[in-house]
């Protein structure tokens, strides 16, 4: 059965401590691994699509990579206002809905 | 920047009772979900809809949930029985085209408490 793993679930860090979330999925044929993030109460808001090993994105402090196993999402110098959620999610060998996996809860502290 | 809406935020509702849960997708958009996120849980595709049709549904979709799009701009859902374990925060994503690279937007979601 496909299925998307996160870790860690939960991730405490000193604001400015860099840091990575892990997403790995067992799809066979990746057709594109999103990131999500999700505020307490709120649906998911979108950061980042991967659709090929070795490909990266960015967007502020935030980077995603892209494995055939993994993907990872490195935080730089985090601060209070990345704590949130966060989410990966792939869609299956067939079909548009998405799997996700259970996110890593980020926490900053100041 | 369009996003995606849904109302009521908040619907508390008896056991047994019927309720409708609605979402506005972005404007442009062709492909509609809807997912549920039990507290502290994953969240779980229940249905997409296209062309007026449900294109794919999960186990989870089962008699007590409908969908419709009743005009150009609303799309529901209904779950007609309701029951405990419905309690659930439901949201509603859509997307512009028929593929998987196209990102699904979704919407701040409807906390439904099953009293």
């Amino acid at each position: 059965e496909d299925q998307v793993t996160q870790s860690p679930e939960a991730l405490r860090l000193q604001e400015g401590e860099s840091s990575s979330l892990n997403c790995s999925y067992t799809v066979s044929g990746l057709r594109g691994l999103f990131w999500y993030r999700q505020d307490p109460g709120k649906g998911p808001e979108f950061l980042f699509t991967l659709y090929s090993a070795g490909e990266e994105k960015e967007k502020e402090r935030l980077k995603a990579t892209l494995t055939k196993k993994e993907s990872f999402l490195h935080i730089t110098a985090p601060k209070p206002e990345d704590s949130a959620t966060y989410l990966c999610a792939v869609p299956p060998n067939t079909g548009n809905q998405f799997y996700f996996g259970t996110g890593t809860s980020l926490t900053v502290i100041p | 920047e369009p996003e995606v809406t849904q109302t009521p935020s908040h619907q508390v509702t008896q056991m047994g009772q019927e309720v409708i849960l609605r979402c506005v997708p972005i404007s442009n958009h062709l492909y509609f979900y809807w997912y549920r996120q039990i507290l502290g849980q994953k969240v779980e595709f229940l249905v997409s809809f296209y062309n007026n049709e449900i294109s794919e549904k999960s186990e989870i979709f089962d008699d007590q949930f409908s969908v419709e799009r009743p005009d150009g701009s609303n799309f529901t859902l209904k779950i007609r029985s309701t029951k405990l374990e419905d309690s659930a925060m439901y949201f509603c994503a859509s997307k512009w085209m028929d593929s998987f690279q196209d990102t699904q937007y979704f919407g701040p979601g409807t906390r439904l408490t099953v009293l």
